[in-house]
């Protein structure tokens, strides 16, 4: 099946701890992109990449770091400067040149203790 | 990207159309609406977009009004299912999706 894949659903760690959360798709998408959703709130941008080796901060940047070596995988760690980790992270790719969706994963939420 | 304004929640019976406003305002020519869903704990679902036109899908209509300052998206005839959160973004073409709170419709039997 085609599609954006985002594990695991649920991830702990300690706190100090860095934790990378990975993401998949064999959509053939020249984009990708990070989210973070805390409770009741809307999607904030963490980072996104537009093509394979170039990445750009988002929103809410600082705490993340991303790779994007390959085209099909846009991997996030979360590192121990991110005051506040413990969040739903949502990962979408798009395809380049179009002007429609965004695809989502399913999403992994973090919970640091 | 343009700011939307949307109610924080609505309510809907089953069957009936859900009716959901968004307010955009200062949105430029070059920008798209565009409407999302997100079930809980879920990905958002990409529901519709347009630019100036009425558009409609298997899933939705879009309204944009004659100014572009406000648009509605319709659900011809609502069931529990389409309970979620649903998002209004404006953006320009290939640029990045900006979501807001967005408003939470619940469908009721």
């Amino acid at each position: 099946d085609g599609g954006i894949t985002q594990s695991p659903k649920y991830l702990f760690r300690k706190e100090g701890q860095n934790v990378t959360l990975s993401c998949e798709q064999n959509l053939n998408h020249d984009a990708m992109y990070w989210y973070r959703q805390d409770p009741g709130q809307g999607l904030r941008l963490i980072y996104y990449s537009q093509i394979v080796n170039d990445f750009q901060k988002g929103d809410i940047a600082e705490g993340y770091s991303v790779s994007r070596e390959k085209k099909e995988s846009f991997p996030l760690t979360v590192t121990s400067a991110q005051k506040n980790p413990t969040a739903f992270y949502l990962c979408a790719s798009r395809p380049q040149g179009r002007a429609d969706t965004q695809y989502f994963g399913p999403g992994t939420r973090l919970t640091v203790l | 990207d343009a700011k939307t304004t949307q109610p924080t929640s609505m309510d809907c019976a089953e069957g009936r159309a859900a009716n959901l406003p968004c307010n955009h305002s200062t949105i430029s020519g070059n920008e798209y609406v565009y409407w999302y869903r997100q079930i809980h704990s879920q990905g958002p679902q990409y529901i519709i977009h347009g630019l100036k036109n009425n558009e409609t899908n298997e899933m939705a209509s879009l309204i944009i009004t004659e100014d572009r300052k406000s648009s509605t998206l319709i659900l011809p005839h609502a069931t529990l299912r389409d309970t979620a959160v649903y998002y209004c973004i404006v953006r320009p073409d290939n640029n990045d999706m900006r979501f807001g709170a967005g408003t939470r419709l619940t469908v009721k039997p």
